[in-house]
């Protein structure tokens, strides 16, 4: 059980072109759903909290304009790259929870690599 | 300063040996305290979790917990090529804020 999927597994795009990225909790509703960042040889980094039907919280110095989060249901959401660049090449990770105390569990999603040409 | 700290390694070790990784974090308000698992190009997984200070096991695995000093750690017992990954430590204050180190990159040599 707790099951998260992303798709695509990985994408290359051009420089200027916008990219969508798909989050799904496959075998439970998530109350919530983070999106996080991860460069190479670094952590995960936070960019946004979202919950069904409300906008997306985003972490200091994330640009809501060029990241746009659709939380569409308990099941999915989408993390949109708009006009990518190559400084936004990375690995995308999306997380999913049921509830809201501290004691539960983020899942994680296998992460979407962007490159950007 | 970062809210948590960890030796990025990598560390490399003999199969069979006993694995120490470990953290530390800045802010006492973090309760509870969180360690995943990453394979390459992979999202991380979650191995084990613990609220107080103490020792928690699980197979061979083992997570402690040091409040008075901020330290976190993981061992991991008879090692295996298969627990070569990447391990980050994380915290927590509240429900959804989950802070990661940077993660040790563990290689076990067979």
């Amino acid at each position: 059980g707790a099951v998260v999927s992303q798709h695509p597994s990985w994408v290359i795009c051009k420089s200027g072109t916008s990219v969508k990225i798909e989050c799904r909790s496959l075998d439970f509703q998530a109350t919530t759903m983070f999106w996080y960042r991860q460069f190479p040889k670094q952590s995960l980094m936070l960019m946004a909290t979202s919950n069904e039907g409300s906008k997306a919280t985003y972490e200091q110095g994330v640009e809501k304009d060029k990241f746009l989060i659709n939380h569409a249901s308990l099941t999915l959401s989408t993390l949109t790259v708009t006009s990518a660049h190559p400084e936004d090449s990375s690995f995308y990770i999306c997380s999913a929870q049921v509830g809201g105390d501290i004691t539960d569990t983020q899942y994680f999603g296998p992460g979407t690599r962007l490159t950007v040409l | 300063q970062k809210e948590v700290e960890q030796d990025p390694g990598p560390l490399s070790v003999p199969e069979g040996a006993i694995v120490s990784l470990n953290c530390t974090y800045s802010n006492s308000a973090f309760q509870y305290f969180m360690w995943y698992r990453q394979y390459s190009r992979k999202g991380p997984e979650l191995l084990m979790y613990t609220y107080s200070s103490g020792n928690k096991e699980d197979g061979r695995f083992t997570a402690q917990v040091d409040k008075s000093s901020k330290y976190i750690s993981l061992f991991i017992r008879d090692s295996q090529p298969s627990d070569s990954a990447t391990y980050l430590c994380a915290v927590k204050t509240g429900a959804n804020n989950l802070f990661f180190g940077t993660g040790t990159r563990l290689t076990v040599i067979p």
